[in-house]
């Protein structure tokens, strides 16, 4: 596609239930973020995949929280038993560049609004 | 520590004038640094990066990096009101993991 697309672009769930958010990166980027942004606050790093294989997934905060990319091309964040805490906005984005430094251009998506009540 | 620090703000500058942002990082193993900026509601969008120590210009703005300091900071030269957003400042180490700071409001006004 033209851009990063996310969806669904709001997500309201309850307490306890579990949810899955659907990233498609640009076509032929290997490089493949998610972040957490709460309201005031910079992006969270969660993890981060070159190519299949989470190359870093320091940033999932607990284990209630699992990605994949099965194919190396679309990725899904999934988050079991949901808590209010874990409303945020939740970012990802994907680059071209593999290997260290990473000197170009990471595009995001536009986000998925996730709200637990 | 954090990774990256950034002055929450808002700084406010006048129409017209130079605005100047800043951020600290704490890993000497950083490689290349990155200033994003978000509008109110929106993605973060890429405004510069750059990897070597010095000033690098592009149109209004200008990066400046300091290795040895640990220090990265954004001129904005003749702000205008359309730049009113957060700067988020964001550093990659040699594990190519984007790490942002908590980003700098910018207010211009006219």
């Amino acid at each position: 596609g033209a851009g990063v697309s996310q969806t669904p672009s709001n997500k309201v769930t309850e307490k306890g239930k579990y949810v899955e958010l659907r990233c498609d990166p640009i076509s032929g980027h290997t490089a493949l973020y998610w972040y957490r942004q709460s309201l005031g606050q910079g992006p969270e790093f969660l993890i981060y995949f070159q190519g299949t294989g989470a190359a870093d997934d320091s940033g999932l905060p607990n284990d209630r929280f699992f990605a994949v990319r099965p194919e190396g091309s679309v990725s899904t964040l999934k988050i079991q038993r949901t808590e209010r805490g874990d409303s945020a906005v939740y970012l990802c984005a994907s680059s071209s560049t593999s290997g260290a430094p990473m000197n170009t251009e990471a595009f995001f998506g536009q986000g998925t609004r996730l709200t637990v009540v | 520590q954090k990774e990256v620090e950034q002055n929450s703000g808002p700084l406010s500058v006048p129409e017209g004038a130079i605005a100047s942002l800043n951020c600290t990082y704490s890993d000497r193993g950083s490689q290349s640094f990155f200033w994003y900026r978000q509008y109110s509601g929106k993605s973060p969008e890429l405004i510069m990066f750059i990897y070597s120590n010095g000033d690098k210009e592009d149109g209004r703005f200008t990066a400046q990096l300091n290795k040895a300091s640990q220090y990265v900071s954004l001129l904005i030269r003749d702000s205008q009101p359309s730049d009113s957003a957060t700067y988020l400042c964001a550093v990659v180490r040699n594990t190519d993991k984007l790490i942002f700071g908590t980003g700098t409001r910018l207010q211009v006004f006219p």
